[in-house]
C-alpha cells in the first residue's frame, strides 16, 4: 500500500529532551515536507526536500532540524525542544509538489512539557 | 505575505442539503489549486488539484470549480451525507504550497 509512515503517533517529552520525529515513504516521491498544525493557524510549512541532499526552510524552521540522506526518509530533529513546540506534526510527500497532491502521514502529536 | 483565505470558517448543514465554501488565494504566479479532505483523528486527503483556469473536477457527489483570474475556487457538496463531516482545506500552488485554515463542515442528521 502506497503510504508515508510517521512514528511515533503520539509523543510526551520534557523541555530540551532532543527527540526525531521519523517519516518514510514507499512511493518514490522525491519531495517531501514537515508541517505543523496549531489550533486557528492552518497547517505551517517547517521544513521541505526536494531530493536527496536537498533540504530549505519553509516558514517556521526555528527550533527543527531535518536530514534528506535517503529518497524515502525525512525525519524532523528537535535538538532541544520547547513547551512552544507542542503540537500536531505532519509529514507529506508528492511526486511533483503543486502539480500533484500531497500524501500525508498520519499525524504525530507532541507535547513538551 | 501570501494569503489563502477560506470560507466560512465553520458550516452546518443538514443531511441531504448541499452547500458550498470559498477558497480565496493570490491572482497572481498561479501554478495549481489543492482540495483536500481531512476527518477528525485522520490525516488530509487529497480530493482535487486544479491548474487551468475554467477547470471543473467532480467526485462522486463533491466538485470544485476554478477562477484563476479573479482568484477563487468553490467546492460544492451535493446531497451532504454524514460522513461529509470533515474539514476542507484548500492550498495555492507557486513556488510554495500554502494552505488556507479550512472549512469545518458539521452534517446535522
Amino acid at each position: 500500500e502506497a503510504q508515508v509512515t510517521q512514528n511515533p503517533r503520539y509523543l510526551i517529552t520534557v523541555t530540551g529532551k532532543k527527540l526525531t520525529v521519523t517519516c518514510s515513504q514507499n512511493m518514490n516521491h522525491e519531495y517531501m515536507s514537515w508541517y505543523r498544525q496549531d489550533p486557528g493557524l492552518g497547517l505551517r510549512q517547517i521544513y521541505y526536500s526536494m531530493n536527496v541532499e536537498v533540504t530549505d526552510k519553509g516558514d517556521v524552521p526555528e527550533g527543527y532540524k531535518v536530514s534528506r540522506k535517503e529518497k524515502r526518509n525525512f525525519p524532523l530533529i528537535l535538538e532541544s525542544p520547547s513547551p512552544n513546540q507542542t503540537s500536531l506534526y505532519f509529514c507529506a510527500s508528492s511526486p511533483r509538489p503543486g502539480a500533484e497532491g500531497y500524501t500525508f502521514g498520519s499525524g504525530t502529536r507532541l507535547t513538551v512539557v | 505575505i501570501l494569503n489563502v483565505e477560506q470560507s466560512p470558517q465553520s458550516l452546518h448543514v443538514q443531511e441531504g442539503d448541499s452547500t458550498n465554501f470559498t477558497c480565496s488565494f493570490p491572482s497572481s504566479n498561479f501554478y495549481a489549486l489543492h482540495w483536500y479532505r481531512w476527518e477528525t483523528a485522520k490525516s488530509p486527503e487529497a480530493l482535487f488539484v486544479m491548474t487551468l483556469n475554467g477547470d471543473e473536477k467532480k467526485k462522486g457527489r463533491i466538485s470544485a470549480t476554478l477562477n484563476t483570474k479573479e482568484g477563487y475556487s468553490y467546492l460544492y457538496i451535493k446531497g451532504s451525507q454524514p460522513e461529509d463531516s470533515a474539514t476542507y482545506l484548500c492550498a495555492f500552488a507557486h513556488d510554495k504550497i500554502i494552505f488556507g485554515k479550512g472549512t469545518r463542515l458539521h452534517i446535522l442528521p
